[in-house]
């Protein structure tokens, strides 16, 4: 077990380029979420998968986001015609399915995204 | 909604001060509470956790008791180590599957 492994761990793009971002939650995690945090903030919710199925987005899931989790093991995470505003850290998480979403979860250390 | 809020930071103390960083929370229902903490250059690492009114989380020294008369839930600790300087959230989860509602965060340095 090695635990959420996100990749990149840093993206410097220009503006209007498209990035992905991979997660890799701990095996047999079946829940995954994503949270976007920019400097001098908490993390804000972004999606959650539960297995493959993406069963909440929040609406600051601009129609220029998009997230996957094609298999219901690793996420990606891509954005489209990137803005300025889209500078922050992005992070994943992952949890078990023997463990209530109510007792927390495991963060990976984030893909940090530049846009100039 | 859901909202967390924390005082205001940064919090800087001497080794071996006493610790308290505040955390008031909006909730519908009876939301589970958390601090997560935040390294230099690391992920968010859960600290403690309680589940239900009256519980009291306890990590590594640090304590908050979960307020539901005061919806609050207060981190503490009687003595703090150089090494604790990090960045504390609080945070909430009121769904059933685990969302997160995070407060600013407060950034603790702790001198030798």
């Amino acid at each position: 077990d090695t635990g959420v492994s996100q990749d990149p761990r840093h993206k410097i793009t220009k503006r209007g380029q498209n990035v992905t971002f991979r997660c890799d939650p701990i095996s047999e995690h079946n829940r995954l979420y994503w949270y976007r945090q920019t400097l001098g903030q908490g993390p804000e919710f972004l999606t959650y998968f539960q297995n493959e199925a993406q069963l909440e987005k929040s609406r600051l899931l601009s129609d220029r986001f998009s997230a996957e989790r094609p298999k219901g093991s690793f996420s990606t995470l891509e954005i489209q015609r990137t803005e300025q505003g889209d500078s922050a850290m992005y992070l994943c998480a992952s949890s078990e399915p023997r463990t209530p979403a109510s007792y927390g979860y495991t963060f990976g250390s984030g893909t940090r995204l530049t846009v100039v | 909604g859901n909202s967390v809020t924390q005082m205001e930071g940064p919090v800087t103390l001497s080794e071996e001060a006493f610790l308290t960083i505040n955390c008031t929370y909006t909730a519908t229902g009876y939301p589970s509470l958390f601090w997560y903490v935040q390294y230099p250059g690391e992920g968010l690492q859960l600290l403690l956790k309680a589940t239900k009114a009256d519980d009291k989380g306890s990590n590594k020294g640090f304590e908050a008791t979960y307020r539901k008369e005061t919806t609050s839930f207060h981190l503490e600790k009687g003595s703090v180590q150089v090494s604790d300087s990090a960045v504390y959230f609080c945070a909430l989860s009121g769904t059933s599957y685990g969302k997160l509602t995070f407060g600013q965060g407060t950034i603790l340095t702790v001198h030798p």
